[in-house]
């Protein structure tokens, strides 16, 4: 059975520090990995996608890595603003079958 | 603007009375998909459809049912709805690219419902 597990659960840096946030899956044999963004009672917004085959993805500040073999991925925020406060979920897509297993999040907290 | 819409946003309800969450995609997707965010227990897929009348369980499918006889829209259907439902609820579409598996999810901003 898949588990998808983010540590650390909760993280204050203050601004303009670069940050990793980590994620690790039980099961190698997934499609694709993707990075989401929540804010506090609001909707997910994807911010980055990698699949099965890529290593990396790049989005302005965010960088997203996939090691496939080792179960893990991070995601790497770059010179850190307070907008940047949100809870991070990872989330993999273990098959065709379009389920998405998530994990429980890291909240960030990026102090001015 | 290319958008999953969900209504209602908010919903107080009684246990017992049947209520209907609409979802709704303005992108053609092919799949479209039922999640529950709880504390503590993160989010969980309830129903997912691959396509217009094609629909299948995920892990937590007890006490909804589902519908697709539109691509464009996936009801969510809580005929009895009982106080555990209490829960933030999302639906996500996806597609295929033209090049290849994508699977990028878009998710639709929540529906809170609030069973007394």
């Amino acid at each position: 059975k898949q588990e998808v597990t983010q540590i650390p659960a909760a993280l204050s840096v203050p601004e303009g520090e670069n940050l990793v946030l980590n994620c690790s899956f039980t099961d190698s044999a997934i499609y694709n990995l993707q990075w989401f963004r929540q804010d506090p009672g609001k909707g997910l917004t994807s911010l980055l996608l990698i699949q099965s085959s890529q290593r990396e993805q790049t989005s302005g500040r965010l960088n997203a890595s996939l090691d496939k073999s080792s179960g893990r991925s991070t995601l790497y925020i770059a010179a850190s603003q307070p907008g940047d406060s949100a809870t991070y979920l990872c989330a993999v897509l273990r098959d065709s079958s379009y389920k998405l297993i998530f994990g429980s999040g890291t909240r960030l907290l990026v102090r001015p | 603007e290319a958008q999953v819409t969900q209504n209602p946003r908010y919903l107080i309800t009684v246990t017992g009375k049947k209520l209907t969450v609409t979802c709704s995609q303005n992108m053609n997707h092919e799949y479209m998909s039922w999640y529950r965010q709880d504390p503590g227990l993160g989010l969980r897929q309830i129903y997912y459809s691959m396509n217009v009348e094609v629909t299948d369980k995920g892990d937590v499918p007890e006490g909804y049912k589902v519908s697709r006889k539109e691509k464009r829209n996936f009801p969510l259907i809580l005929e009895s709805p009982s106080p555990n439902q209490t829960s933030l609820y999302f639906c996500a579409s996806s597609h295929k690219t033209a090049t290849g598996i994508s699977y990028e999810q878009y998710f639709g901003p929540g529906t809170r419902l609030t069973v007394t």
